[in-house]
């Protein structure tokens, strides 16, 4: 079965640099969240999107940014990178109206050097 | 804000003894979910809970959700070593809405021979 597809699975940037990181979602999955995951922690939701349109911001820094594109995949811009941003970043996807819960990419890895 | 506690955050267990994991939130939400984490990998989900009293098997692993006491629970039987990772639960305010999911601090299991 298709599954949630995240590119690249790893990234080494500098600091003060830009990366993108990409989701593609389950087919027929209408909203995307990403979540940030610092070693040791929690994954923490930065911001989502339903039907190609942002629904929700969490704890999102304003150096980055995201958007849903026409065939539903999200991507997420990240600049100035800082060395504290090194993290997993996960994107999960859902369909809202259905209850067969989120579904979690395998992840990119971006370390900030 | 809504809030997810997890108890133990770290456990050791030996193979072949049973133990609980417990996960408490702060409000109203009949979606709670489980999930396994391995080291540096992807969020792999186990169980979803959709209603008070529900429960769900799935090998050595047993989850139950308490809606009107806000606490679900994650029981392992006659754990093996394969079982070793963190779990995580974590509830939904709106249903798949807008916020996502909001995440426990996880469990960090290890289970020795």
């Amino acid at each position: 079965a298709a599954g949630v597809i995240q590119s690249p699975r790893h990234l080494i940037k500098e600091k003060r640099e830009t990366a993108t990181l990409k989701c593609y979602p389950i087919p027929r999955h209408d909203t995307v969240y990403w979540y940030q995951q610092g070693p040791g922690q929690d994954p923490q939701f930065l911001i989502s999107f339903y039907e190609k349109m942002q629904s929700d911001k969490g704890s999102i820094p304003d150096r980055f940014s995201a958007q849903q594109f026409s065939d539903y995949h999200s991507e997420l811009n990240m600049s100035s990178l800082e060395l504290g941003d090194s993290a997993l970043y996960f994107c999960a996807t859902v369909r809202v109206r259905e209850n067969d819960g989120y579904t979690f990419g395998s992840g990119t890895r971006l370390t900030v050097v | 804000e809504l809030k997810v506690e997890q108890n133990p955050l770290f456990l050791s267990m030996q193979e072949g003894k049973n133990y609980t994991i417990y996960c408490n939130y702060s409000t109203t939400s009949d979606r709670l979910y489980w999930y396994r984490q391995d080291p540096g990998k992807s969020l792999e989900s186990l169980f979803v809970l959709l209603s008070n009293g529900a429960v769900k098997q799935e090998g050595r692993l047993m989850a139950s959700l308490d809606t009107k006491a806000r606490l679900s629970t994650l029981h392992i039987t006659a754990a093996v070593h394969d079982l070793s990772a963190t779990y995580f639960c974590a509830v939904d305010i709106l249903g798949g809405g807008a916020d996502g999911l909001t995440f426990g601090k996880g469990t960090h299991l290890i289970i020795q021979p």
